[in-house]
């Protein structure tokens, strides 16, 4: 069974530029999350989608930062325009259905960005 | 999501010690995952805890749920190199959608 996929794995950008990550969950799972992960803390949950729509979008920054998963499959996240401290890495990670408590979730390799 | 408090916060221990991380809540938990992040890697899921007082074991590692649903731990028995990363005790209550990540415990195991 092929993993969560995220490109790029690294990306370098100067502040107020705009950057796009693109996951590609497990295939048959429902529920997609993005991650922000700050050096030396755990990951902090940006988005949920359910399928095609947002369950959860709390703590997502909207004014510069936005997120699609059009078809219900893949997903991309976007920063415009970027920050020094959006410098961070970025994980996408999914789960089967997402709607108890019990769903396990499985991680890609996460985007690192850097924005100078 | 639910919040709990995980210590130590960092452990450094000579191959072949035991560890232990432990994650305390002030409201009761509906379950409790455990996640591990190698350094440069991404989180990846160990066990899942659901019932009071539960224990399960994973050859070296030892989880525990506390009877009262409150408090969790993991255990290392004779830590390895390999055993290097961070854990995560990650809680849900039973209503939360979403999994929410503490700092975790960063642990270094010295040659």
């Amino acid at each position: 069974e092929a993993g969560v996929a995220q490109s790029p794995r690294y990306k370098i950008i100067e502040k107020r530029q705009s950057v796009a990550f693109w996951c590609n969950p497990i295939s048959g799972h429902a529920t997609l999350y993005w991650y922000q992960q700050i050096l030396g803390q755990g990951p902090k949950l940006l988005i949920q989608f359910q399928n095609n729509g947002v369950v959860d979008d709390s703590q997502l920054p909207k004014d510069r930062f936005s997120a699609e998963r059009l078809k219900g499959v893949d997903s991309t996240l976007k920063i415009q325009p970027a920050k020094l401290e959006d410098s961070a890495v970025y994980l996408c990670a999914s789960s089967y259905s997402g709607l108890g408590s019990t769903d396990t979730q499985y991680f890609g390799p996460g985007t690192r960005l850097t924005v100078l | 999501g639910q919040q709990v408090m995980q210590i130590p916060q960092y452990q450094h221990v000579q191959e072949g010690e035991d560890f232990t991380t432990y994650c305390n809540s002030s409201t009761t938990l509906s379950n409790i995952q455990w996640y591990k992040q190698r350094p440069g890697g991404h989180p990846v899921f160990l066990i899942q805890l659901v019932k009071s007082g539960e224990v399960k074991k994973q050859k070296r590692l030892t989880f525990q749920f506390g009877e009262a649903k409150k408090n969790s731990s993991l255990h290392i028995t004779a830590t390895q190199t390999t055993d290097v990363g961070t854990y995560f005790c990650v809680p849900s209550s039973g209503s939360a959608r979403q999994l929410t990540f503490g700092s975790g415990t960063q642990l270094t195991v010295l040659p």
